[in-house]
């Protein structure tokens, strides 16, 4: 069965930093091409970023270029979103999700995990 | 970035059909865009109905498909059942990045 579950949400200032944990089994973590996904509290879904699944090749939205970091440690079957300088419009549950890529396992979604950024 | 947009809303009735449309403000949508589509209920993580245009899962519902039509990403809905009732998001490729449409809620009455 696959699971994803995140953690390290919560609630943090503006300017703030919070990194993010995807924790990923059931499948080969290794072969398969990891997102996150967020969704502010009552909007729709936006697209955050994606990492190859080797770490090699990383794409990120506008919206978040230059202040989050996407990696993995394919020996933990991690997913990592390290976010800097946080800023109220971040709110949102961030999902991890095995979408984008190829393989027999791909496409399922963990349950997300809350950040909150406020003063 | 690119804008993707989707019907803010749509109604179909129990058992009836209903075309879901993903655009692109950069022209025709493309299979090389692939195109997903994702299911999402209230309080609940979102699922994946359709990836790669039109290929499903294992948990997709037969009742929904995926297709290119005029120039846009479509999920058809046939037959429709009131536990379809949710929003519907598109996502399309764009060169390594890739970009939600608005979503559409669907409503089943």
């Amino acid at each position: 069965e696959v699971r994803l579950l995140e953690s390290g949400g919560g609630f943090v200032q503006p300017g703030g930093s919070l990194r993010l944990s995807c924790a990923a089994s059931g499948f080969t973590f290794s072969n398969y091409v990891m997102t996150w996904v967020r969704q502010a509290p009552g909007k729709g879904l936006e697209w955050v970023t994606a990492i190859s699944p080797d770490g090699g090749d990383t794409n990120y939205a506008d919206s978040v270029k230059g202040r989050f970091t996407i990696s993995r440690d394919n020996s933990k079957n991690t997913l990592y979103l390290q976010m800097n300088t946080l800023r109220a419009e971040d709110t949102a549950v961030y999902y991890c999700a095995n979408i984008g890529g190829s393989g027999s396992m791909r496409d399922y979604w963990g349950q997300g995990t809350l950040v909150t950024v406020s003063s | 970035q690119a804008v993707v947009t989707q019907e803010p809303s749509l109604t179909v009735s129990p058992g009836g059909t209903v075309i879901l449309t993903c655009g692109s403000s950069t022209g025709a949508v493309t299979s090389g865009q692939w195109p997903y589509w994702f299911q999402q209920k209230p309080g609940q993580a979102p699922r994946t109905l359709i990836y790669d245009t039109s290929y499903k899962h294992s948990w997709t519902p037969a009742r929904f498909s995926g297709s290119l039509l005029g120039g846009k990403a479509a999920l058809t809905l046939a037959g429709a059942q009131p536990e379809d009732e949710a929003e519907y998001y598109c996502l399309l490729s764009y060169a390594g990045a890739r970009v939600f449409g608005g979503g559409t809620k669907l409503t089943v009455l």
